[in-house]
């Protein structure tokens, strides 16, 4: 069974930095690419940054580039959000998502987390 | 600009059926789409991916309930035989332009 556990969310004022964390098991997790999510009370969903199996491959919404890194340790099944210059408007819920392809991109996400919540504020 | 377009809300009878739709931005109507459904309080889980013909792929575990049709630039999701537990909201996803992810603003589905 694939699980997606999201962790690292909480209260932080702004300007300062966060690191979100997603453990991954029940799939071969270095075999796909992976992306966060997120959705801001009472919004929708925002896709934020993916990442392919090797790390060679990165995007980043425009809202975030600049200030967000993403990245995998594929050794501890493991993703990351690094979070900096954060601001009130990145008080969301993150979800950790898994891509369904095992060779590059695909359209979809196929699974996902049960998300954390980041909340900037002073 | 690759924008998906949702109704904010749709209402169907518990054991009626229900035809949501995503409209894909001019341009774009050969797009393959995703929806994903989110129950209160719960994270997204996928429901399948809808190519531009109509064909589609579900994820594991969904009923036959749940069904995709497409025309034009419209993309559909029909939901059968309504249960309480499809009371949720429902998001259309595709792949935009480089390494970008698009979603719709997504569907409030209340089930009467």
């Amino acid at each position: 069974e694939v699980q997606l556990v999201e962790s690292g969310g909480g209260l932080v004022q702004p300007g300062r930095s966060l690191r979100l964390s997603c453990a991954a098991s029940g799939f071969t997790f270095d075999d796909y690419a992976m992306h966060w999510v997120r959705q801001a009370p009472g919004k929708g969903l925002e896709w934020v940054s993916g990442i392919s199996w090797n790390s060679g491959s990165i995007g980043y919404a425009d809202s975030v580039k600049g200030r967000f890194t993403i990245s995998r340790d594929n050794a501890k099944n493991s993703l990351y959000l690094q979070m900096n210059s954060l601001r009130a408007e990145d008080t969301a819920l993150y979800y950790c998502a898994k891509d369904p392809n095992s060779s590059g991109w695909s359209l979809h996400l196929d699974y996902w987390g049960q998300g954390t919540l980041v909340t900037v504020s002073s | 600009q690759l924008v998906l377009t949702q109704s904010p809300s749709a209402s169907a009878s518990l054991g009626a059926s229900v035809k949501l739709t995503c409209t894909l931005s001019s341009g774009h109507s050969s797009y393959a789409i995703a929806w994903h459904q989110q129950q209160p309080e719960k994270g997204p889980r996928y429901l399948m991916k809808l190519n531009s013909d109509g064909s589609h792929s579900k994820g594991d575990g969904i009923p036959d309930r749940f069904s995709g049709s497409s025309s034009g630039a419209e993309r559909y999701l029909t939901i059968s035989s309504l249960q309480s537990e499809d009371e949720a909201d429902y998001y259309c996803q595709t792949w935009g332009t480089g390494i970008r992810w698009v979603f719709g603003g997504g569907t409030k589905l209340t089930v009467l």
